[in-house]
């Protein structure tokens, strides 16, 4: 069983640039949640897709986007990035339907926006 | 407002000790609560999940208790080890969709040895 994999492990980009992270879900999940991680702060939720289509949001602007495609992988997008977006990124995979309903995270994705 | 606290922030202890960490929620109406552990830099380590049905689980020396009507959940370390040092993370399902999980901001446990 492969569990979920993201990348890039961590990168560096400067105000008003763009960045994509990818996320592979775990074997036989097709529920991806995304969450930001500040420092010192428990994970926030952004989004989660299902179906290919975004089935939930937290409080988080619309330069927050993201893509599931066919293999239940998905991206997370982030526009026009503000210093205040440096955090850990983390995607998290579950199965719809399924009463658990028990998240699996992968290792994140630590950006830095300088 | 839908709010996880969880007490101590920080949390040192010697190696052996029995121990409990705290975690309340606002909003007694959860679907699930789910404990994670996080060593730094590192992703959630899925440790328990309770469902709103149940009063308790337990996995190896980890046992995570559930009272919903206090808004409260304990996890139980028993014969801690230097290798449990980490953050603890408790997080609360109110079943909006099934990724919404609300965490609390942890508990930064040091096992001495």
């Amino acid at each position: 069983e492969t569990g979920v994999t993201q990348s890039p492990t961590h990168l560096i980009k400067t105000r008003g640039q763009q960045v994509t992270l990818r996320c592979s879900s775990q074997s036989g999940h097709n529920t991806v949640s995304w969450y930001q991680q500040a420092l010192g702060q428990g994970p926030q939720f952004i989004f989660q897709y299902y179906r290919e289509e975004e089935n939930g949001r937290g409080n988080f602007p619309p330069r927050f986007s993201g893509l599931q495609f066919p293999n239940y992988s998905s991206e997370l997008n982030v526009n026009a990035l503000e210093l205040d977006d440096s955090a850990l990124y983390l995607c998290a995979s579950s199965l719809a339907g399924v009463r658990t309903g028990e998240l699996f995270f992968g290792e994140g994705s630590r950006l830095t926006v300088l | 407002k839908q709010e996880v606290t969880q007490i101590p922030a920080a949390l040192s202890v010697p190696e052996g000790e029995n121990l409990v960490l705290n975690c309340s929620f606002t909003d007694s109406a959860i679907y699930n609560l789910q404990w994670f552990r996080q060593d730094p830099g590192k992703g959630l380590t899925s440790l328990l999940l309770i469902q709103s049905s149940q009063r308790e689980q337990t996995s190896g020396r980890l046992n995570a208790s559930l009272d919903k009507s206090s808004g409260r959940s304990t996890l139980y370390i028993a014969a801690s080890q230097p290798g449990d040092s980490a953050t603890y993370l408790c997080a609360v399902n109110y079943g909006g969709s099934q990724g919404n999980l609300i965490f609390g901001k942890g508990t930064k446990l040091s096992v001495k040895p």
